[in-house]
């Protein structure tokens, strides 16, 4: 069975902090992993995503990979309250088309 | 942009009931997606579909169906639904464009369904 693992939380940072999500997942073959947010009672929207290990950046935004470790991480710079919600981690399954396998999300609070 | 839209976003039924949600995509996207979203089960995958009159089963595809007649419209059926089907559920679409980009999945606002 492939997985994604997240820890749950809450993750509580003070405003201007740094977050640090991070995501493992089982299957070696996949290639594409992303980052979603999901606010309380809305759907999850499409954040970031990365394919090559190393960092990409996007704003106050930092997705990191590690195919060896299986390991991937969403770095927030200079969290906001307003970024309070859950992260989802994704993964490809590589015998599987295009679908995508969840991880259970990280709850992130930033108190002001 | 992406626009995923989903015919309810609360819907009320009875058990027993036949029970038809509906997604439509304007993107021209090759591949939809339907999920459910459970407090502390994450998003589990119901069914997807590469084409249309193709689909695959996901997941947890019991007590579901789905049919996709256009392109643009995937359809998720409960047969007859029953209160453990009470859930968020989610539709999705992405395309089938060049390498890894053809992964990125979009979302609609989902429609939250209770069997009672």
């Amino acid at each position: 069975q492939k997985e994604v693992e997240q820890n749950s939380g809450p993750l509580s940072v003070p405003e201007g902090a740094i977050a640090s999500l991070n995501c493992t997942y089982s299957d070696r073959g996949s290639q594409s992993f992303f980052w979603y947010r999901q606010y309380s009672g809305k759907s999850p929207e499409l954040i970031m995503f990365i394919y090559s290990n190393g960092d990409k950046e996007d704003g106050r935004f930092t997705a990191q990979l590690n195919k060896a470790s299986q390991y991937v991480s969403l770095l927030i710079r200079d969290s906001q309250p307003s970024d309070s919600a859950t992260y989802l981690c994704a993964v490809n399954l590589s015998q599987a088309g295009t679908a995508l396998i969840f991880g259970k999300g990280t709850t992130l609070s930033v108190s002001s | 942009d992406v626009k995923v839209t989903q015919s309810s976003r609360y819907l009320v039924k009875r058990t027993g009931e036949k029970v038809f949600l509906e997604c439509v995509q304007d993107m021209d996207h090759e591949n939809m997606f339907w999920y459910r979203q459970d407090p502390g089960l994450g998003l589990r995958l119901i069914y997807f579909s590469y084409d249309v009159k193709m689909k695959e089963k996901g997941d947890i595809p019991e007590g579901y169906s789905v049919s996709r007649e256009k392109k643009e419209r995937f359809s998720l059926i409960l047969e007859s639904a029953s209160t453990n089907q009470t859930s968020m559920y989610l539709c999705a679409s992405s395309s089938t464009g060049t390498g890894l980009k053809s992964y990125e999945q979009y979302f609609g606002p989902g429609t939250r369904l209770t069997v009672t």
